[in-house]
């Protein structure tokens, strides 16, 4: 069964960096497949934020690309998200999934319980 | 951007049949996605490729897609089946979009 967890600080201030890491078991990540971050601002729906294949290529949201890097420890089974310059907009549950169409361009079918990180100082 | 529409809520009786859309442009020509949300929890694919199931679904839920509107259908509703429904496409102008979200409350 594949399993996703977040893991990170709960707490970032603003104009610092967000920082999370997805742990991923029950399939390794250099098998194949896209694994993308997408968050939920309390009460408001999912946005995602960008996604990564096992050998590092990445796609991100236009709208904060200027912001995100996504990178993949495949000796780990992870990958992580770095969000810079946060600010209370950027409050939200982050979670991690992956995205089993083969050129990650399909759907979420496993995803991590989701961390909430506020952004405040 | 590629726009998902979703109205906020839907009601239901128990045992009826909810349907729950998804307006895009010509998003007849998508695969369109959906998943459920309960309150605290994350989100679970119930429908990919317009209407495959996954492992685990009941067949009680159902989707389809034509034109310019795309549907979740739940058939013999029950409780359990209270909560907020998403639709997702993948578009080549905006890569991930989902749509607003839909509150099914069952009455």
């Amino acid at each position: 069964q594949v399993q996703l967890q977040e893991s990170g600080p709960g707490l970032v201030k603003p104009s610092e960096t967000l920082s999370l890491t997805c742990a991923v078991s029950g399939y390794s990540i250099s098998s194949g497949y896209y694994w993308g971050w997408i968050r939920q601002p309390p009460g408001k729906g999912l946005e995602w934020i960008g996604s990564i294949y096992h050998s590092g290529s990445t796609y991100y949201n236009p709208s904060l690309k200027s912001r995100v890097t996504i990178s993949v420890d495949t000796s780990k089974n992870q990958f992580s998200l770095k969000l810079s310059s946060v600010t209370a907009a950027d409050t939200a549950v982050y979670y991690c999934a992956r995205d089993p169409a083969v050129a990650g361009t399909g759907y979420f079918d496993y995803w991590g319980q989701g961390t909430l990180v506020t952004v405040s100082s | 951007s590629y726009v998902l529409t979703q109205p906020p809520s839907v009601s239901v009786a128990p045992g009826q049949t909810a349907r729950i859309t998804c307006g895009g442009n010509n998003i007849g020509s998508k695969s369109v996605h959906w998943y459920q949300q309960k309150p605290g929890q994350a989100p679970v694919l119930v429908v990919y490729d317009d209407s495959d199931r996954p492992s685990g679904i009941p067949e009680r839920f159902s989707g389809s897609n034509s034109g310019n509107t795309a549907t979740l259908t739940i058939s013999r509703v029950e409780a359990g089946d209270e909560a907020d429904y998403y639709c997702q496409v993948w578009d080549s102008s905006s890569d991930h979009s989902f749509g607003g979200g839909t509150k099914l409350t069952v009455l």
